[in-house]
C-alpha cells in the first residue's frame, strides 16, 4: 500500500511568484485535503477535493486554488506569493470526505515553502 | 467559532514519567476528537480517535479521554520514553463542517534520557 506522497519536499520562491505543489493520494483514497501549517502552529484547513470537485474551503483567499485529477492526485496552486505564505503545506487523503466517520486521514510529509 | 487550545505549549520530562497533555475546545457540537503526533519537519500520524459518544480510547501506553460537555480531552502517556519526543496535536471535527479538522497549536514534548 503506497502512502501519501508530496512533491517537492522543499521550495524557495520570491514574493509575487506563483507555486504549484503536488500530492499523490494513498491507493484507493478518493478525497484529498490540504492544510497550511505555519511554524509553531497547528495546521489550518485550506480546502478539500472529493471526486474532482472542491468540497469545502477554509478561510483562505482566492489566490489559493486547487485541482484533483481522475486518479485522485491533487495540486495546490498559490498565486502572488506573500511572505506570510511561508509554511509547511500538508496533503492528506482519505476514503470519503466526512471526518465524522471512522475513515482516517493519512498525511504526507509536506512541502516546506519559503517565500523571500 | 470553534477554537482548540492545548496546554502546555511545551513540556520536558525525564524518561519513565507518566504525563498528561491537555486539549480544550469551545464548541461541544463535535463528531469526534483526534490526537496526532508530528515529528520535526514531518507529516502527522494519527494516534487515537474518540467519537463523541465515547469517553476514552486506549492504544498501548496511550490513553485519551473525552469530556464533551466540558470541552476537554486529555492524552495520557505512561512510562514515557525518549522516542515519544515529538509535537502532539489534538483536532476536532465539527458537526456543521464535517469535511475538515480544526487543530490546536500542539504541545512540544521532550523526554530526556
Amino acid at each position: 500500500e503506497t502512502g501519501v506522497t508530496q512533491s517537492p519536499t522543499h521550495l524557495i520562491k520570491t514574493r509575487g511568484q506563483q507555486v504549484t505543489l503536488r500530492c499523490s493520494s494513498q491507493s484507493g483514497h478518493n478525497t484529498v485535503s490540504w492544510y497550511q501549517q505555519a511554524l509553531g502552529q497547528g495546521p489550518q484547513f485550506i480546502f478539500q477535493y472529493y471526486r474532482e470537485e472542491e468540497n469545502g474551503r477554509g478561510n483562505f483567499p482566492p489566490r489559493f486554488s486547487g485541482l484533483q485529477f481522475p486518479n485522485y492526485s491533487s495540486e495546490l496552486n498559490v498565486n502572488a506569493l506573500e511572505l506570510d505564505d511561508s509554511a509547511l503545506y500538508l496533503c492528506a487523503s482519505s476514503l470519503g470526505p466526512n471526518r465524522g466517520s471512522d475513515s482516517p486521514l493519512h498525511f504526507g510529509n509536506g512541502t516546506r515553502l519559503t517565500v523571500t | 467559532k470553534q477554537e482548540v487550545t492545548q496546554i502546555p505549549a511545551a513540556l520536558s520530562v525525564p524518561e519513565g514519567e507518566n504525563l498528561v497533555l491537555n486539549c480544550s475546545f469551545t464548541d461541544s457540537a463535535i463528531y469526534n476528537l483526534q490526537w496526532f503526533r508530528q515529528d520535526p519537519g514531518k507529516g502527522l500520524t494519527s494516534l487515537l480517535l474518540i467519537q463523541s459518544s465515547q469517553r476514552e480510547q486506549t492504544s498501548g501506553r496511550l490513553n485519551a479521554s473525552l469530556d464533551k460537555s466540558s470541552g476537554r480531552s486529555t492524552l495520557y502517556i505512561a512510562a514515557s520514553q525518549p522516542g515519544d519526543s515529538a509535537t502532539y496535536l489534538c483536532a476536532v471535527t465539527r458537526m456543521d463542517s464535517s469535511y475538515k479538522l480544526i487543530f490546536g497549536s500542539g504541545t512540544r514534548l521532550l523526554v530526556r534520557p
